[in-house]
């Protein structure tokens, strides 16, 4: 089976930095996904991790450990419109690579 | 290149009618998957396509099936619906299995 755990919520100021966590615990690994969604919109990638280690991508980075089965997106100089869900999810190759998804991270940024 | 696209957008559908959604993937994706959303349940797996064949499905009753036609275009059908089908439907689409999945813009289902 799989487990797939986020914060429900987290609230961060302008121009700050945020790091929102991912642990997960499931039967066989390919890789981590993470989406950003807007209210009302679909999820957009943002990254993905399949080895260990910090992928850089601008503002957005990503960090993944296969072996405590932890992840977590950071995001730098926070924008107003970085308020949105994020959606941590893991590709299973049992269950032919089909993403299971965490029930997301509503982040707030305030002025 | 255009992303994935779904039609219709939005429908409203009353308890017992059947419903069919459909999805046409970015050009020179072959994999196909659907996703249900809920507030309570958050994203979740239906089923994938490939090269018009079923590979995988999640974990949902047989009223709710697929297929996948030559061009890559998919449907999806949920018969004899419920309170509990309403939902947002996401398709997402991606070159091959295992590669990252782009999702479109999602039919919202309202079953009355």
């Amino acid at each position: 089976g799989q487990n797939i755990d986020q914060p429900t919520e987290m609230t961060a100021t302008e121009g700050a930095i945020v790091q929102i966590n991912c642990t997960y615990q499931t039967s066989g690994f390919n890789g981590l996904f993470w989406y950003q969604q807007h209210a009302g919109e679909a999820p957009t990638f943002l990254s993905y991790n399949v080895l260990d280690g910090l992928e850089e991508k601008g503002r957005f980075s990503s960090f993944l450990s296969r072996s405590k089965g932890y992840s977590y997106l950071l995001l730098k100089e926070l924008q107003m419109k970085d308020s949105a869900s994020y959606l941590c999810a893991v590709s299973l190759p049992l269950s032919g690579y089909a993403l299971n998804f965490g029930k997301g991270t509503s982040l707030l940024v305030t002025p | 290149k255009a992303g994935v696209t779904q039609t219709p957008r939005y429908l409203i559908k009353t308890r017992g009618q059947q419903v069919t959604l459909s999805c046409s993937p970015i050009s020179g994706h072959r994999s196909v998957s659907w996703y249900q959303q809920t507030p309570g349940q958050g994203l979740q797996f239906l089923f994938e396509y490939f090269s018009e064949t079923q590979r995988n499905k999640g974990n949902f009753p047989g009223r709710f099936s697929g297929r996948q036609f030559s061009n890559s275009r998919s449907e999806m059908n949920v018969s004899t619906l419920e309170l509990g089908d309403s939902a947002l439907y996401l398709c997402a689409s991606s070159s091959s299995q295992g590669e990252t999945q782009y999702f479109g813009p999602g039919t919202r289902l309202l079953v009355l």
